[in-house]
């Protein structure tokens, strides 16, 4: 089977850094993606890590350590509407995402 | 913009009904894919489609079946429905089959349609 874990919940306040940690352990590998899903919503696409090392996309950046099975989503200066959930997927192979169960940041001001 | 749409946002439906989720999207993309979510389980996948007339079961396909006659079009059918079958259904579809950087393997998203069988 396909484990990936995530936090269940953290909050943070409004213009501050927060890091959301995924870790995995797969029967295989070829990337990792991060969405996010605010609520009622369905889930839109962040960013992915085929290789190691950090991605950077304007206010969030992921990192990915294959070796560790690990990796983060960092959200830059929070504003209110990034309240939401952020999924992390790993790419296993034949078409097949397998999820975790999500972040909830919650954003305080 | 590639844009997924899904026939109904919610739905309620009786015990043993045949009940059809609808999926189009407008983008071209190969693959199509239907899933489930509830709360404390995250999204695990029923079945997905990689070409018109082919499809393959996910994690989860026990109760349900799909149909693709058009590249655009991705139907689930939940062929009698059951209680445990109240959830959050997506769809989601995306274009290359093979993932390296630069590929866009995305997965894009419908609204999903909350399904609830009484």
């Amino acid at each position: 089977g396909q484990n990936i874990d995530q936090p269940t919940e953290m909050t943070a306040t409004e213009g501050a850094i927060v890091q959301i940690n995924c870790t995995y352990q797969t029967s295989g590998f070829n990337g990792l993606f991060w969405y996010q899903q605010h609520a009622g919503e369905a889930p839109t696409f962040l960013s992915y890590n085929v290789l190691d090392g950090l991605e950077e996309k304007g206010r969030f950046s992921s990192f990915l350590s294959r070796s560790k099975g690990y990796s983060y989503l960092l959200l830059k200066e929070l504003q209110m509407k990034d309240s939401a959930s952020y999924l992390c997927a790993v790419y296993y192979g034949n078409n097949r995402l397998a999820f975790g169960k999500g972040n909830q940041v919650v954003v305080i001001p | 913009d590639v844009k997924v749409t899904q026939s109904s946002r919610y739905l309620v439906k009786r015990t043993g009904e045949k009940v059809f989720l609808e999926c189009v999207q407008d983008m071209d993309h190969e693959n199509m894919f239907w899933y489930r979510q509830d709360p404390g389980l995250g999204l695990r996948l029923i079945y997905f489609s990689y070409d018109v007339k082919m499809k393959e079961k996910g994690d989860i396909p026990e109760g349900y079946s799909v149909s693709r006659e058009k590249k655009e079009r991705f139907s689930l059918i939940l062929e009698s429905a059951s209680t445990n079958q109240t959830s959050m259904y997506l769809c989601a579809s995306s274009l290359a089959q093979v993932l390296a950087p630069g590929n866009h393997f995305e997965q894009y998203f419908g609204p999903g349609t909350r399904l609830t069988v009484t």
